[in-house]
């Protein structure tokens, strides 16, 4: 069955502390992997889609690469406004996306 | 670019009520639209995909009675959730993607239901 699956459940940081967040797939035919930033009772916001693996993308504090099993979201000295819950996702198929439990990311000042 | 708009954002209704959510693609046009629900701290759930001018497509467990879906358009995408029930009451998302463009989806707001 194919599954994802998003770790840590949750993160608390002190504003500048950096680290990742992992997000592990077991598929078969990868077409994509994503990652959103959703804030709460709000729809998520895109945020990167990776193809292949060795790809890597970046905006502002926030870089995503992908291997062939997994993804991380790294996060570069985070502010408080860095506070959210981040959602992957892979693309399964033609269009269909099965998304991970999430990330809560908390940033304190 | 690529916003996608849904009304109302919060929806309060009696039990046995029909209520009607509807998603629109604000700057682009979509041939295929997504509904999603999610849960109080639980990820977000693909209900439904739905396809401009013919039939949704329901995931398994998704009554396709209870909830209809209509593609009317290239920007719009309408849910109605027929018969609503409290069990119902639920965070509903709807996505979107540009048609011709990559596999990027784009996120309504959400529709807040709760049904007393």
């Amino acid at each position: 069955e194919d599954q994802v699956t998003q770790s840590p459940e949750a993160l608390r940081l002190q504003e500048g502390e950096s680290s990742s967040l992992n997000c592990s797939y077991t598929v078969s035919g990868l077409r994509g992997l994503f990652w959103y930033r959703q804030d709460p009772g709000k729809g998520p916001e895109f945020l990167f889609t990776l193809y292949s693996a060795g790809e890597e993308k970046e905006k502002e504090r926030l870089k995503a690469t992908l291997t062939k099993k997994e993804s991380f979201l790294h996060i570069t000295a985070p502010k408080p406004e860095d506070s959210a819950t981040y959602l992957c996702a892979v693309l399964l198929g033609y269009s269909t996306l099965t998304f991970g439990k999430g990330t809560m990311l908390l940033v304190s000042p | 670019g690529a916003v996608v708009s849904q009304h109302p954002s919060r929806v309060i209704c009696k039990s046995g009520t029909s209520v009607k959510i509807e998603c629109r693609s604000l700057d682009f046009q979509a041939t295929t639209m997504f509904w999603y629900r999610q849960f109080p701290k639980k990820s977000l759930m693909l209900m439904a995909t739905s396809n401009e001018g013919s039939k949704a497509t329901y995931e398994q467990g998704v009554e396709k009675d209870k909830f209809l879906i209509n593609h009317a358009s290239l920007t719009l995408s309408t849910l109605t959730v027929t018969s609503a029930h409290p069990e119902d009451s639920s965070f509903y998302i709807c996505s979107a993607g540009p048609s011709g463009g990559g596999y990027e989806q784009y996120f309504g707001p959400g529709t807040r239901l709760t049904v007393t």
